[in-house]
């Protein structure tokens, strides 16, 4: 079945490093959406791309949308300590169905 | 202030017992959802629906069942719970299936 591969499981980091998430799926995606889950939180919606190639910044997160549309992704700069929980990547398929991954768990130890 | 809501916040359950768990949202959302997560493996989709009076399987249906009766509530039901379904649900909702989901605060099963 189609799915949405996501690397790395997780990533410790020193506070000040960089630290990129990659989502992968199998078919091309009508769109992705990005959600972050803050530890003992809800999944909260983050962005969505839609077009191909499209890049898009908030603040020091930058999301990145393929050219083929089947990856993504997420890049922190300089990380934080309020940066740490799990981001998810969700894309949604020709059949308007909405496939999450399996989530990148960021440390950021200060 | 409009958004979802899930109870209980947690619950601990005996194995074989029936249990529902509530799910409502007051945004006016067509679509609704039922995920559990579990350590290392993400969100996985139980059951969603698309409009009220609809519903649909997703990834990981079995034990579980859903009603929409109306377009605020979304039920899940165990119907003889299992230990393997000791996890956390989150309920979510968008305006249409290609929306952006807003998630629920989640409930912690425990079934032992």
């Amino acid at each position: 079945g189609q799915q949405v591969m996501q690397i790395p499981q997780y990533q410790h980091v020193q506070e000040g490093e960089d630290f990129t998430t990659y989502c992968n799926s199998s078919t091309t995606l009508s769109n992705i959406q990005w959600y972050k889950q803050r530890p003992g939180g809800h999944p909260v919606f983050l962005i969505q791309l839609v077009k191909s190639g499209e890049v898009k910044k908030q603040k020091r997160l930058t999301f990145q949308f393929g050219e083929a549309k089947k990856n993504s992704s997420l890049h922190i700069t300089a990380t934080q300590t309020t940066d740490v929980g799990t981001y998810f990547c969700a894309g949604l398929t020709g059949g308007f169905k909405t496939i999450f991954g399996a989530g990148t768990r960021l440390f950021v130890k200060a | 202030i409009a958004g979802i809501t899930q109870a209980p916040t947690s619950q601990i359950l005996a194995a074989g017992r029936r249990m529902t768990l509530r799910c409502t949202q007051d945004m006016r959302h067509n679509a609704m959802y039922w995920y559990r997560q579990d350590l290392g493996l993400g969100l996985r989709l139980i059951h969603y629906s698309n409009t009220a009076g609809t519903t649909g399987k997703g990834e990981v249906p079995d034990g579980y069942s859903v009603s929409r009766a109306n377009t605020d509530d979304f039920p899940l039901t165990l119907a003889s719970a299992v230990p393997s379904q000791t996890s956390v649900y989150f309920c979510a909702s968008s305006e249409e299936v290609t929306d952006t989901q807003y998630f629920g605060p989640g409930t912690r099963l425990t079934v032992l």
